[in-house]
């Protein structure tokens, strides 16, 4: 069984467009984060979440904004992409602060 | 500002030749270390994480260590199956709550049969 899971894969889309991502974790972790892999390959913090109270917010947009509906899920909502949010977004989950992140295997989002 | 630095950026190793990976990091009070591996198209697999200096983890062909300013990832007589970029990680001392990990840019390692 996967333990984080990120739908979709590949997301191709036009500037300007809103999109979302999808997360789901099997593991019964409590907190869920989001993190943004540029091109080269350096991945940052965007979010997480704790018993569906956000606790980190790394400057992202106000563009970007995670929902979560349970514990199990922490979705990504993007509105009015731009070029520079190509990137691969990464969902990853934990089992409280200080514990290994599981990460999921990405969403290669490119934007024309 | 929390800094993590690995080194060197690429590596390029025979079969068999041992050899070791840096991570230096500067933080406001460490939480805990931890190691992944990443291979092309996949999410970061967890491999260790260490919370005090003198701690050393180890697994197969890996073995991490630590000190108050870097840690170091040993690889014994690799294979070319450990290929992968290896990416070091902090989570820095805070007042408390969630928090994400600081990655450092990783080493991509190549083992040549």
């Amino acid at each position: 069984d996967t333990a984080v899971s990120q739908t979709p894969k590949y997301l191709v889309t036009q500037m300007g467009n809103d999109k979302s991502i999808k997360c789901e974790q099997n593991l019964g972790h409590d907190t869920m984060y989001w993190y943004k892999q540029d091109s080269k390959k350096f991945l940052k913090i965007m979010f997480s979440y704790n018993n569906k109270e956000l606790i980190i917010n790394e400057t992202v947009p106000n563009r970007f904004s995670p929902k979560s509906p349970d514990k199990a899920h922490l979705n990504l909502h993007i509105n009015s992409l731009e070029l520079g949010d190509s990137a691969v977004y990464f969902c990853a989950s934990s089992q409280g602060t200080n514990q290994p992140q599981h990460f999921g295997d990405g969403t290669r989002l490119s934007i024309l | 500002e929390d800094q993590v630095t690995q080194s060197p950026e690429a590596l390029r190793l025979q079969e068999g030749e041992s050899s070791s990976l840096n991570c230096s990091y500067t933080v406001s009070g460490l939480r805990g270390l931890f190691w992944y591996r990443q291979d092309p198209g996949k999410g970061p697999e967890f491999l260790f994480t260490l919370y005090s200096a003198g701690e050393e983890k180890e697994k197969e062909r890996l073995k991490a260590t630590l000190t108050k300013k870097e840690s170091f990832l040993h690889i014994t007589a690799p294979k070319p199956e450990d290929s992968a970029t290896y990416l070091c990680a902090v989570v820095p001392r805070t007042g408390g709550g969630a928090d994400g990990l600081t990655f450092g840019k990783g080493t991509h390692l190549i083992i040549q049969p």
